[in-house]
């Protein structure tokens, strides 16, 4: 079966400008996560969507926000983007919500904000 | 404060031998420990999950220990091939909701 799918692979903004992410999980996953990876901070937890509804969020600034639609798809949006937000940004999905099981990561979106 | 080191940022091992990657932790009580890879460019793959009762996990070439007294794990690669030169993560959970990653050990098996 397709894996976890993410778009976009890649892109640049502006400081000040807002991006939208999206992620597919695997079919028949409810859980979806987020996680940011750059290479000082290693990859850090931003939030977890288990049936639309936020299960957890991770130690970021408001900025960063998600959803999660009936379909088990989800966004995150980053709003006034600041040159500390260029990362790669993974999603994972899974059956259950938590991490008692493996998580699926897809392969991120690469975000460069100039 | 709370921290999770792995023991070296690149590790290099020869064909054939068994790579022994250090993951220690600080200030956590792990219910649940996940190694992953991860290739340049890609997203992490799982490889293992040990729970906090367990003290040792095996999957093909693959084995996991887990020492709650000492605060560590340790992941080996046993008959190492080139095939398995990547990044390896150690993450761990308090509570099962969200993963804690250490920041990576660069794997290199040289032919």
């Amino acid at each position: 079966k397709a894996g976890v799918t993410q778009t976009p692979r890649y892109l640049i903004k502006t400081r000040g400008q807002q991006v939208t992410l999206s992620c597919s999980p695997i079919s028949g996953h409810r859980s979806v996560s987020w996680y940011q990876q750059t290479p000082g901070q290693g990859l850090q937890f931003l939030f977890e969507y288990f049936s639309e509804t936020q299960r957890n969020k991770g130690n970021f600034p408001g900025r960063f926000s998600g959803r999660q639609f009936s379909n088990s798809r989800s966004e995150m949006n980053v709003s006034t983007l600041e040159l500390g937000d260029s990362a790669l940004y993974l999603c994972a999905s899974s059956s259950f919500p938590g991490v008692s099981g493996e998580l699926f990561f897809g392969e991120g979106s690469r975000l460069t904000v100039l | 404060s709370q921290k999770i080191e792995q023991n070296s940022e690149a590790l290099n091992i020869q064909e054939g031998k068994t790579a022994t990657l250090t993951c220690n932790y600080t200030n956590y009580s792990p219910a649940y420990l996940q190694w992953y890879r991860q290739d340049p460019g890609r997203g992490p793959v799982f490889l293992l999950l040990i729970r906090e009762n367990e003290k040792e996990k095996r999957k093909e070439r693959l084995k996991v220990t887990f020492d709650t007294t000492l605060k560590q794990s340790l992941f080996h690669i046993t008959a190492s091939q080139p095939a398995d030169s990547a990044t390896y993560l150690c993450a761990l959970s308090p509570r099962g909701d969200n993963l804690f990653f250490g920041t990576g050990t660069r794997l290199t098996v040289i032919p």
